[in-house]
């Protein structure tokens, strides 16, 4: 089947625009996540959504990223007035359900880069 | 989550079986263990999980301490397709809370020699 797809795949914007990151996860899956890799770095957790419980927003560095997952599905990741130190890999995956036995599956990555 | 310490890198010959340690002292009785992989220019892989008893895939085979406190990843034999960064991971039962995400450490980056 289908796995996680996000889009674009790779986006380049000016120093102060905003930018908006798209993820589907595969189909039936509850729990869907978003973490970034900046060069050289390990990765980093963002956000997270389960069902329609409120979000886990504790990994968001600033005010300026922001996430919505519309109906159970599809989810937009937006960065606010971005910085050149947003450039990095923002990666979304998604998990049948968020606890421990559950694998997650990750999608290709959106490639960010602020000039 | 529970941290855990695991080698910086590692060599193997391809075709050679190849074991990853990973050290979670501070596991907890529900907290899983993952193992996750990222070949160059990729997202990350999943490849393995278990609890108490060992776990055998089409991708690999874990072999989990019978205290908990480590466990070892096992490639039965090494391609250079299996060269990446390999990521040994605990995750809470928690089905709600904080612990749904997966906190990555530095891994091991395998090299695979022909």
């Amino acid at each position: 089947g289908a796995g996680v797809s996000q889009s674009p795949s790779n986006k380049v914007t000016e120093k102060g625009k905003d930018v908006e990151l798209r993820c589907d996860p595969i189909s039936g899956h509850t729990a869907l996540y978003w973490y970034r890799q900046s060069l050289g770095q390990g990765l980093e957790f963002l956000i997270y959504f389960q069902g329609n419980s409120a979000p886990d927003k504790s990994g968001l560095p600033s005010d300026r990223f922001s996430a919505e997952r519309t109906g159970g599905s599809v989810s937009t990741l937006t960065i606010q007035r971005t910085q050149q130190e947003d450039s990095a890999v923002y990666l979304c995956a998604s998990s049948p359900l968020a606890g421990g036995p559950y694998e997650q599956y990750f999608g290709p990555g959106t490639r960010l880069t602020v000039t | 989550d529970a941290k855990t310490t695991q080698p910086n890198s590692m060599e193997s010959n391809e075709e050679e079986p190849v074991h990853l340690p990973c050290n979670h002292s501070t596991i907890s009785g529900t907290d899983y263990i993952h193992w996750y992989r990222q070949l160059p220019s990729q997202g990350p892989e999943y490849v393995i999980h278990g609890l108490t008893s060992n776990v055998n895939n089409r991708m690999a085979s874990l072999a989990i301490a019978e205290d908990r406190k480590s466990s070892t990843l096992i490639l039965h034999r090494a391609t250079l397709r299996d060269a990446a960064v390999y990521y040994c991971i605990l995750k809470g039962l928690n089905y709600g809370g904080s612990q749904g995400n997966l906190i990555f450490g530095k891994g091991t980056k395998l090299s695979v020699k022909p």
